[in-house]
C-alpha cells in the first residue's frame, strides 16, 4: 500500500490567495483526519470524517477553514483568503475502526504551506 | 478534557547512552489509547507504537521499550544504546474511548539529539 498520499508537498502562496490541500487515505479506511502542526500550538486536529462524512469540525479555526471528502479515497482542505498566520505543516491521517481501536492510523507526509 | 505532557522539551546525549522519554496522560475516559511518534528531520510522522489502556504490558522492539504505568498515568519510551538516526522529534499522544472515533491528543514533543 501506498500509505497516506498528500499534495502538494510545499506550498508558496501570497496572503488573499485560496489554497487546497489534498489526501488520499488508505484504502479501506474509514476514518480520514486533518491536522496542522505549528511552533506555537503543536499538532492540533482541525477535522475528522467518517465514513465520508464530516464527524466534529471543532478544531477548524475560522471560516476561511473548510473541508470535504467527496468519496472514499479523497478529501480536501481549502483555506479561503489564506492569511500569513495560516502558515504551517497539515497533516492528513487515515485509520481502520472495526472495532474501535485506532488500527493502522497512519499520517501522509505532510503539506508545508507559507503564506506570504 | 484530554491531555498530554511531555515535560521534556529537548534531550541531547551521546551516541550508546540510553534516554528515556517521559509522557504523562490525563483523561476520564476509562477505554483510551497511546501512541507514540517519531518525526525526523524530514517532517514526516512515523507511527512507533499503539497501546491500549487495558494492556499494561511492557514492549520491546529492538532498542526501543515502553512502560506503561496506569498508576501514574505515565507511558515513557526508552532507547538502548541510542544511536545517531534516532535523532528526531518524538510525540506522545492519546485517543480517547470513541477508538479511532475523535482524534488524537498530541503533547508538545521532546527533541532528541543524539551526538556522535
Amino acid at each position: 500500500d501506498a500509505g497516506v498520499i498528500q499534495s502538494p508537498r510545499h506550498e508558496v502562496t501570497e496572503m488573499g490567495q485560496e489554497v487546497t490541500l489534498r489526501c488520499k487515505p488508505i484504502s479501506g479506511h474509514d476514518y480520514l483526519f486533518w491536522y496542522r502542526q505549528t511552533m506555537m500550538r503543536g499538532l492540533e486536529l482541525l477535522i475528522y470524517f467518517n465514513n465520508n462524512v464530516p464527524i466534529d469540525d471543532s478544531g477548524m479555526p475560522e471560516d476561511r477553514f473548510s473541508a470535504k471528502m467527496p468519496n472514499a479515497s479523497f478529501s480536501t482542505l481549502k483555506i479561503q483568503p489564506s492569511e500569513p498566520r495560516d502558515s504551517a505543516v497539515y497533516f492528513c491521517a487515515s485509520s481502520f475502526t472495526p472495532a474501535g481501536g485506532y488500527y493502522g492510523y497512519t499520517f501522509g507526509s505532510g503539506t508545508r504551506l507559507t503564506v506570504v | 478534557a484530554q491531555k498530554v505532557t511531555q515535560a521534556q522539551t529537548e534531550i541531547s546525549v551521546v551516541e550508546k547512552e540510553d534516554v528515556t522519554l517521559d509522557c504523562v496522560y490525563e483523561t476520564r475516559d476509562t477505554t483510551y489509547y497511546l501512541f507514540w511518534y517519531k518525526q525526523p528531520p524530514s517532517g514526516e510522522l512515523v507511527f512507533l507504537i499503539r497501546r491500549n489502556s487495558f494492556d499494561e504490558q511492557n514492549e520491546i522492539s529492538g532498542r526501543y521499550s515502553w512502560n506503561f504505568q496506569k498508576s501514574t498515568s505515565s507511558f515513557n519510551f526508552t532507547i538502548t544504546a541510542s544511536q545517531v538516526v534516532d535523532s528526531a522529534v518524538y510525540f506522545c499522544a492519546l485517543g480517547g474511548s470513541g477508538g479511532g472515533a475523535d482524534g488524537l491528543t498530541f503533547g508538545k514533543g521532546t527533541h532528541l539529539i543524539i551526538q556522535p
